[in-house]
């Protein structure tokens, strides 16, 4: 069955250093992919990062890696950089493909970051 | 520029009224469009999936009679609260994807529901 984990339900983080967001998860399909969004308290959902589970690199984009442990099922957010724009709330999702034939994305609980001047 | 558009972004109701609320896909035809409610504090949970043409598809607990879907065309899903009530108040998301095999998924900015 399909599992998201995220432990932490508050970081904070000192500006210009960097953070890691913890996540791991759970699934049976051997295709699947994984995203880290990020929701600022506008409400509006951010695409941050996307990693394939036959991706053989980590994905980064920008200021946002994902470290990629697949024997592990994690799929840690790392933030470097930490900047006062990034306090808002993380989440981290799966999806995967169904046995009815489409594809259902979950999301884990949220990590809400705070970065501190 | 914006992918997805919700209408309204926010709705007060009164208990035992319905309101609808519209998801548009701006760019692309989206063959297939999700519903997900987000109370205060908490992470997205997904209430349905919407395919063009055909049924939506409820996940477990969800009331479809309760929560009607229609994805009447390829760039339009609604939701509809029927007999809306208080505990029904929430931030609803709307996604789309470009495929059926995309793993790309774009959320509208939400609309958040209150029911008085």
């Amino acid at each position: 069955a399909q599992k998201i984990t995220q432990t932490q339900p508050g970081m904070f983080v000192q500006e210009k250093e960097a953070v890691t967001l913890d996540c791991t998860y759970d699934t049976s399909d051997p295709s699947y992919g994984l995203f880290w969004y990020k929701q600022p308290s506008s409400g509006e959902m951010i695409f941050l990062i996307y990693q394939g589970s036959y991706d053989q690199q980590n994905a980064t984009e920008g200021r946002y890696s994902l470290n990629f442990q697949k024997a592990r099922k994690s799929a840690n957010l790392v933030i470097s950089a930490s900047q006062l724009g990034d306090s808002a709330m993380y989440f981290c999702a799966m999806r995967d493909a169904q046995l009815t034939g489409g594809f259902k994305t979950i999301f884990g609980a949220g990590t809400r970051l705070f970065v501190k001047a | 520029g914006a992918v997805v558009s919700q209408h309204p972004s926010w709705v007060i109701c009164k208990s035992g009224t319905s309101v609808k609320i519209e998801c548009r896909s701006l760019d692309f035809q989206a063959t297939t469009m999700f519903w997900y409610r987000q109370f205060p504090k908490q992470s997205l949970m997904l209430m349905a999936t919407s395919n063009e043409g055909s049924k939506a598809t409820y996940e477990q607990g969800v009331e479809k009679d309760k929560f009607l879907i229609n994805h009447a065309s390829l760039t339009l899903s609604t939701l509809t609260v029927t007999s809306a009530h208080p505990e029904d108040s929430s931030f609803y998301i709307c996604s789309v994807t470009k495929a059926v095999q995309s793993y790309e998924q774009y959320f509208g900015p939400g609309t958040r529901l209150t029911v008085t």
